[in-house]
């Protein structure tokens, strides 16, 4: 059974940085694409970055380049988000998803921006 | 970017009946190679977004077949076919044809 399992989230201030995690199950994490996709409170779906299978190729909506940095570790099934300089409009549930098309996604986890 | 535009806001449904959702790209999503990259997702209450249907016609795995997807270049449309109340949620379409990925507004299906 594919599991993703995020971690990191919680209450930041703005400006300062968040590094989230993904763990990964059930399936050859090497073999896929791996990308974060954010909801903000009562709003919809938003892609912030996506990662090739072997980690040389990345992709990153406009708001976050330069600030966010998708990476995995491919011997231990993880994918992550470092997100530095954060902005109150960070605010969301930020899920991880397998593949190019979303085909399964993790619970989710909960990253507030405030002062 | 791409712009995916849904309708309706919202639908309410009556359990058995059918349910249509409609989705519009701002350029088309039909790539060289024969596949039109567009996607479906449902997000329940309280719960992450699922995928069913992808490549605009193809089932999901586990996904039932009361579900269905079709369209053109630039107009797609989810069917539901005989409603039950575990359908209730947010529907979204999504294009991964480039970069970056863009989803619709999202669909909310209520059972009457």
């Amino acid at each position: 059974e594919v599991q993703l399992v995020e971690s990191g989230g919680g209450l930041v201030q703005p400006g300062r940085s968040m590094k989230l995690s993904c763990a990964a199950s059930g399936f050859t994490f090497s073999n896929y694409g791996m990308a974060w996709v954010r909801q903000a409170p009562t709003k919809g779906l938003e892609w912030v970055a996506t990662i090739s299978y072997d980690g040389s190729s990345t992709y990153y909506r406009d708001s976050v380049k330069g600030r966010f940095t998708i990476s995995r570790d491919n011997a231990k099934s993880t994918l992550y988000l470092q997100m530095n300089s954060l902005r109150s409009e960070d605010t969301a549930t930020y899920y991880c998803t397998r593949g190019h098309y979303f085909d399964y996604w993790g619970q989710g986890v909960m990253v507030t921006v405030s002062s | 970017d791409i712009v995916m535009t849904q309708a309706p806001l919202s639908v309410s449904v009556t359990p058995g009946e059918s349910a249509s959702i409609s989705c519009r790209s701002s350029k088309s999503l039909l790539h060289s190679n024969g596949i039109t990259y567009v996607y479906w997702y449902l997000q329940k209450p309280g719960k992450s977004p699922q995928l069913l249907i992808y490549r605009m016609s193809n089932l999901a795995s586990g996904v039932p077949d009361r579900f269905s997807g079709s369209g053109s270049e630039t107009d797609f449309t989810l069917k539901i076919s005989r409603v039950e109340a575990e359908d209730v949620g947010i529907y979204y379409c999504g294009q991964l044809l480039e970069n970056p990925p863009t989803f619709g507004s999202g669909t909310k299906l209520e059972i009457k």
